[in-house]
């Protein structure tokens, strides 16, 4: 059983490029959230995408973006890429959308030169 | 702002020892909680959470919770190099959204 999978693994971009980011749920799980974790800190909700809609969405700019595929995959688009947009971008998945019970991938580390 | 707050550490115990971790948070209506632990380079995985006030135990691991003082803890009984981590405390936060919210983490050394 496959758990989820995110890719790259590791990326570096220049300022004002753009990024995007996949993630494939745990078998069986429809619900997909982003978080970014810099340094030190915890993880920081972007957004939840379930049924192919974005259903909530922290305190993330409009460059940060996203979208859930029929089989329930997910990208996070990233635009106009600046210097503090470096982190760890976790994806996680889960049985439903209101639950902290989160399956997390290994993550995509960007860093933004 | 509704925060989950956590001492970033480290918290250094002997190899055996009890470990205790300790988290607050800020909205009173938050009613689940959860710990995650993240090994260096990795990502976080959930090994307790808990629902209702007082203890819930699981091998080692005890999770406790006052919600009159909006308090949750992570005991680690018995204590292995191997638990070296850092330990995040997650709330659903209430107020329609229900989404995880994090605290920084506790960085754990386990010193034989």
């Amino acid at each position: 059983d496959a758990g989820v999978t995110q890719s790259p693994t590791h990326l570096i971009k220049t300022r004002g490029q753009q990024v995007t980011l996949r993630c494939s749920p745990k078998s069986g799980h429809d619900t997909v959230s982003w978080y970014q974790q810099a340094l030190g800190q915890g993880p920081q909700f972007i957004f939840q995408y379930y049924e192919e809609e974005e259903r909530q969405r922290g305190n993330f700019p409009d460059r940060f973006s996203g979208h859930q595929f029929p089989n329930y995959s997910s990208e996070l688009n990233v635009n106009a890429l600046l210097l503090g947009d470096s982190a760890l971008y976790l994806c996680a998945s889960s049985l439903a959308a209101n639950t902290g019970e989160l399956f997390f991938g290994e993550g995509s580390r960007l860093t933004v030169l | 702002q509704k925060e989950v707050e956590q001492n970033s550490g480290p918290l250094s115990v002997p190899e055996g020892a009890i470990a205790s971790l300790n988290c607050t948070y800020s909205d009173r209506g938050s009613q689940s909680f959860f710990w995650y632990r993240q090994y260096s380079g990795k990502s976080p995985e959930l090994i307790m959470f808990i629902y209702s006030n007082g203890d819930k135990e699981d091998g080692r691991f005890t999770a406790q919770l006052n919600k009159a003082s909006q308090y949750v803890s992570l005991l680690i009984r018995d204590s292995q190099p191997s638990d070296s981590a850092t330990y995040l405390c997650a709330a659903l936060i209430s107020g329609g959204s229900y989404i995880p919210t994090f605290g920084r983490g506790t960085s754990l050394i386990v010193h034989p």
